[in-house]
């Protein structure tokens, strides 16, 4: 059974940066069958995609428009982890944030749903 | 932000039939599969329907979906107490390039 464990600090200051890990078992980082999304929901903005990070004999981002320049994915196989980076944060960026997987390759096809989530990590943008 | 519409709310009473929207455009469920999840307060989303019509191992056979052209539906047959939550839907836009949700739908068991 997959689980993702995110963890990660809850508050953070204005224009710092926000960073968050999610630790991966029962599946690999580097799985070429897979991507790692990034998504984040909050009362304001709903649910929002962030991006996605995956290897295919190399590492690979694509990040949303609305984020592209403030944000980084990165991954670490060694301890079989994502991470994800959100520059000059301000209060527009307090949400939840939750890693998830997406199996791109599936018996019959494609996949594009996510599963699992991770547990979610509130983050607050305050001083 | 959201880009998929749905109801704010949905209601029935034990054993009814609960049907929830979810419209989009051309670009995203007129091009591309429809997902559902569903969201209990304070935790993660949990897969609820996959590629349109599909459930999961484990989900009750109470939940189905459909797909119309750029609208989606998730119906819930023989309500229960424990359906009592949010549901949302998702789906791949193409001019996006990135996935979009739905606003979100409040299911209560009155």
């Amino acid at each position: 059974q997959v689980q993702l464990q995110q963890s990660g600090p809850g508050l953070v200051k204005p224009s710092q940066t926000l960073s968050l890990t999610c630790a991966i078992s029962g599946d690999s980082v580097s799985s070429t069958r897979t991507a790692w999304h990034w998504i984040r929901q909050s009362p304001s903005r709903g649910l929002e995609w962030l991006g996605k990070t995956y290897y295919r004999s190399k590492w690979y981002n694509d990040y949303a428009v609305s984020v592209k320049s403030r944000i980084t994915f990165n991954s670490d196989t060694s301890k079989n982890q994502l991470s994800l980076q959100l520059n000059s944060v301000t209060p527009e960026d307090t949400a939840v944030y939750y890693c998830a997987r997406v199996q791109v390759i599936v018996a019959g096809g494609t996949g594009d749903w996510f599963d699992p989530w991770g547990q979610g990590t509130l983050v607050t943008v305050s001083s | 932000q959201s880009v998929l519409t749905q109801p704010p709310s949905a209601s029935g009473t034990p054993g009814q039939r609960v049907t929830i929207s979810c419209s989009g455009s051309n670009s995203n469920i007129g091009s591309n599969k429809v997902n559902w999840y569903q969201q209990f307060p304070g935790t993660a989303p949990k897969l609820l329907i996959y590629r349109n019509n599909q459930r999961p191992s484990g989900v009750p056979d109470r939940f189905s979906g459909s797909k119309y052209d750029t609208s989606a539906s998730l119906a819930i047959s023989g309500l229960q107490s424990e359906d009592e939550a949010n549901y949302f839907c998702a789906a791949w836009d193409d001019s996006l390039n990135g996935y979009v949700f739905g606003t979100g739908t409040k299911v209560t068991v009155l």
